[in-house]
């Protein structure tokens, strides 16, 4: 099962939107409605921002937002803040019942 | 409110078997849904799903390590225990606790604060 793939560096200024993708196949991403997106500070433990591609849990900024077409999942972060950097990572279950994460994504404020 | 921690040794020798435990308090594991699995993450590198325990016992493996895990409840304690076996420097990670609420479809909602092992002789 191979990691799908974010890209390695996202940056954006402050109150602009930016968006994040997660790129599998029609065996993970592209086959269920089982994306979920967290956010990891460093040194701290990942949080669930995005599940089941664009569901937020209670307690989640409105400024996050996902979907997804065909094998590619997105998370777009509008109204970008400066507390908003950090690494993002996309997870899916996947076609033999195991679930596979992304490559993670450094997200800088300018 | 749902908490996880995760325990163990900090540093085990290459060949070795690791035992983790993570326990919990808020949710418990007979109930319907309800699951708790692992996740690990290399210094500096992506999060690695390993396993995961259901409430009605389903037991699933990440398909890389699967013959070296196990994954196993203690429903009266409210702990789960992560064994792997043949310990690697290349399984240096910090290690964490996940509660997943999906019931099969892997939905981490809450998380442990996580516990570092590092594997050298």
């Amino acid at each position: 099962q191979s990691a799908l793939t974010q890209p390695a560096s996202v940056s954006g200024s402050p109150g602009q939107s930016i968006t994040i993708s997660c790129t599998g196949t029609s065996s993970d991403v592209g086959g269920y409605n089982y994306v979920s997106w967290f956010q990891q500070h460093p040194g701290k433990a990942p949080k669930l921002m995005i599940h089941d591609v664009s569901n937020r849990p209670s307690g989640v900024s409105n400024r996050f937002s996902g979907s997804k077409s065909g094998n590619t999942a997105s998370l777009t972060i509008s109204g970008l803040q400066a507390e908003d950097e950090a690494d993002y990572y996309c997870s899916s279950y996947t076609r033999s019942s195991a679930c596979v994460f992304g490559t993670g994504t450094k997200v800088t404020v300018l | 409110q749902i908490t996880l921690k995760e325990s163990g040794p900090t540093l085990v020798k290459p060949t070795q078997t690791l035992t983790l435990t993570c326990t919990f308090s808020g949710f418990l594991l007979s109930t319907s849904g309800v699951g708790v699995g692992w996740i690990r993450q290399p210094p500096g590198k992506a999060l690695e799903w390993l396993a995961l325990i259901y409430w009605n016992d389903d037991k699933r493996y990440s398909p890389s390590l699967k013959r070296r895990l196990t994954v196993t409840k203690d429903t009266s304690k409210n702990q789960v225990v992560l064994t792997m076996t043949n310990m690697d420097p290349v399984d240096t990670a910090t290690y964490y606790c996940v509660h997943d609420i999906s019931g099969w479809y892997y939905l981490f909602d809450y998380w442990g604060q996580g516990t570092l092992v590092s594997v050298s002789s």
